[in-house]
């Protein structure tokens, strides 16, 4: 069975880092693409990073390109999230999710969500 | 950026009708690379539909999708009570990949 499970939340004040982790089970980690979103009740869901299986490739939104980190300890079956230079905008629920396969880009798995809160 | 526009923003239905949401995007999907998810309160997202149109494992096949191109479709047919939630789209052939507004599917 699948399990993602998120930790790291909480509430840090402007311009502080959150470092999120998600720890993966049920499945081989190092063959799977993996994403951090984000929900909150204004914007919807939003795509933040990912990071390819194979290659360990990372990707951005233009939002938190140069202050956010995507990255992983295969050993650890772990997926990790660097917040720096946190705003009031990135407040929102954060999930990680695994992506289905090399050729789909659908997140079959989701974890239930950590929350970072970003404020004075 | 493509914006997915799904309509309508609320959909007041009776358990054993039929849904129909709609998902419509700003230009074309490239190998319409597209999903469907639902969401109820206090839960994370959880994936129905794949390209459109591939039920994931152990979704029930009342759920079914369509479209191509800009314009897609998620059909639940004899809505159970469970069904009520929200309903989101999610392109992933162009990029940035983005997500639907959603659509609450409410008694």
């Amino acid at each position: 069975e699948v399990q993602l499970l998120e930790s790291g939340g909480g509430l840090v004040q402007p311009g502080e880092s959150l470092r999120l982790s998600c720890a993966a089970s049920g499945f081989t980690f190092s063959d799977y693409a993996m994403r951090w979103l984000r929900q909150t009740p204004g914007k919807g869901l939003e795509w933040v990073s990912s990071i390819s299986g194979r290659d360990g490739r990372t990707y951005y939104a233009d939002s938190v390109k140069g202050r956010f980190t995507i990255s992983r300890d295969i050993s650890k079956n772990t997926l990790y999230l660097q917040m720096n230079s946190l705003r009031a905008e990135d407040t929102a629920t954060y999930y990680c999710a695994k992506v289905l396969t090399a050729m789909s880009g659908a997140s079959d798995f989701w974890g239930q969500g950590t929350l970072v809160t970003v404020s004075s | 950026e493509t914006l997915l526009t799904q309509s309508p923003g609320t959909l007041s239905l009776s358990p054993g009708e039929r849904a129909t949401l709609s998902c419509r995007a700003s230009q074309s999907i490239r190998n319409n690379y597209l999903a469907w998810y639902q969401q109820k309160p206090g839960q994370a997202p959880r994936f129905l539909l794949d390209g459109a149109s591939s039920r994931a494992t152990g979704i029930p096949d009342r759920f079914s999708g369509s479209g191509s191109g800009t314009d897609f479709t998620l059909t639940i047919n004899r809505l159970e009570p469970e069904d009520f939630a929200v309903y989101y789209c999610h392109q992933y052939g162009n990029s940035p990949q983005t997500f639907g507004q959603g659509t609450k599917v409410e008694i």
